[in-house]
């Protein structure tokens, strides 16, 4: 089945430690998006892509940096996690022209 | 992106129609109305989403108020799975550069068996 991918589900990282987190698709869908979602909380965007074009959203911290090398994979890096950064991380992808996104399994991220 | 209203919570018993309510008093004449919900440890998953008229599809129905001020997810026969976080989210139409979805609160339904 045509799906979004993300890997680990669960990750774990110090204080301070680059993290990267990955998301791959099997849909091709050209947009790919990045959620924050802390616990308790509702997803929040953090940035996404329209093919290579890349959209900050106003509010996302410096910290967090992302790269899309080919249209299936995408990458969320956290420089230097905090433990404020202690979330779920979701992956969504989309066609630009429909209103449907189909988001991933997240990946859950403790910061020690 | 204008702002949706929902109940923090509610239950419904298993095999009864569930009514999921969603105030939008400040809709635009863009914005398209899209439900997702969030199973436990999951992440969200589209459900439906209409514009004008009432929809329906395999999983669920949208009534759309005539005003468009209020819309209600209906559940026709809901069982445990559907136990999850509805999100009503208010999106402008196919505008490029407005693909974001900005969730709400959402409401938790709890299925009772």
């Amino acid at each position: 089945d045509a799906m979004v991918i993300q890997n680990p589900r669960y990750q774990v990282t110090q204080f301070g430690k680059p993290v990267t987190l990955s998301c791959s698709q099997t849909l091709n869908h050209n947009v790919m998006y990045w959620y924050q979602q802390k616990s308790s909380q509702a997803p929040k965007l953090l940035f996404h892509y329209y093919d290579k074009d890349f959209n900050n959203e106003a509010d996302t911290p410096d910290n967090f940096q992302s790269r899309r090398p080919n249209t299936s994979f995408c990458f969320l890096d956290i420089r230097s996690p905090g433990l404020g950064d202690a979330a779920m991380y979701l992956c969504a992808t989309s066609r630009r022209t429909a209103q449907t996104q189909y988001f991933g399994p997240g990946t859950r991220l403790l910061v020690l | 992106d204008a702002k949706t209203t929902q109940p923090n919570s509610m239950e419904s018993n298993e095999e009864e129609p569930v009514h999921l309510p969603c105030n939008h008093s400040t809709i635009s004449g863009t914005d398209y109305i899209h439900w997702y919900r969030q199973l436990p440890s999951q992440g969200p998953e589209y459900v439906i989403h209409g514009l004008t008229s009432n929809v329906n599809n395999r999983m669920a129905s949208l009534a759309i108020a005539e005003d468009r001020k209020s819309s209600t997810l209906i559940l026709h026969r809901a069982t445990l799975r559907d136990a999850a976080v509805y999100y009503c989210i208010l999106r402008d139409g196919p505008n490029f550069g407005n693909e974001k979805l900005t969730f709400g609160t959402g409401t938790r339904l709890t299925i009772i068996p």
